[in-house]
């Protein structure tokens, strides 16, 4: 079965760096979505993202936060400047629209 | 805006009994229901899914669920525990056929006792 992928599976960055999170979605996938589960926490919708624009996004997606499709495969989350709070483990997801999700890995995030 | 509500945050159960994880649901519109299983160091997996019809769903690795709207609820079974079933289990929501953002619960971590 196809699979999303996400890269890196673990990325350690020290506070106020950029990172960048990437995801290959399912090949003929529309929809795509980040979400975000910080250590022992629920799930959390992040933002999600459809016909190359951003569809909706929760209130933690603030403007330290940006997606893109930069190349119609790879599927990115970039954080612009880490907070210690950012430290979470972060799930790609992409779905055709029939209300199936598929997530990737995950990747997790430390922030020191 | 809707919620979802995970009562037990742990459950344990012997293998070979009866798994209950219960789910209840807040939505001002028509939910769509769904299980997702995270095995460790994985991802989530979808168990199963309610959108309209049968309210009884079956879904992967023997599991079922019951839509009752009427105790908006949306409880997962299965007759009988086994091993690998321990996990984490997610319980969630969304109202959107389409751009379907998904509202989870806190989860149930599901422990089998040999």
């Amino acid at each position: 079965e196809p699979e999303v992928t996400q890269t890196p599976s673990h990325q350690v960055t020290q506070m106020g760096q950029e990172v960048i999170l990437r995801c290959v979605p399912i090949s003929n996938h529309l929809y795509f979505y980040w979400y975000r589960q910080i250590l022992g926490q629920k799930v959390e919708f992040l933002v999600s993202f459809y016909n190359n624009e951003i569809s909706e996004k929760s209130e933690i997606f603030d403007d330290q936060f940006s997606v893109e499709r930069p190349d119609g495969s790879n599927f990115t989350l970039k954080i612009r400047s880490t907070k210690l709070e950012d430290s979470a483990m972060y799930f790609c997801a992409s779905s055709k629209g029939t209300s199936k999700q598929y997530f990737g890995p995950g990747t997790r995030l430390t922030v020191t | 805006a809707q919620s979802v509500t995970q009562l037990g945050s742990h459950v344990s159960v012997s293998e070979g009994a009866l798994v209950l994880l219960r789910c209840n649901y807040s939505s001002s519109v028509p939910p769509y229901l769904f299980w997702y299983v995270q095995y460790p160091n994985q991802g989530l997996q979808l168990l199963l899914k309610y959108t309209t019809g049968a309210t009884l769903v079956k879904g992967i690795n023997g599991f079922e669920a019951e839509f009752k709207k009427s105790e908006t609820s949306f409880h997962l079974t299965k007759p009988s525990a086994h091993m690998s079933d321990a996990a984490e289990y997610f319980c969630a929501v969304s109202v959107d056929f389409g751009n379907e953002k998904l509202t989870f619960g806190t989860g149930t971590r599901l422990t089998i006792i040999p």
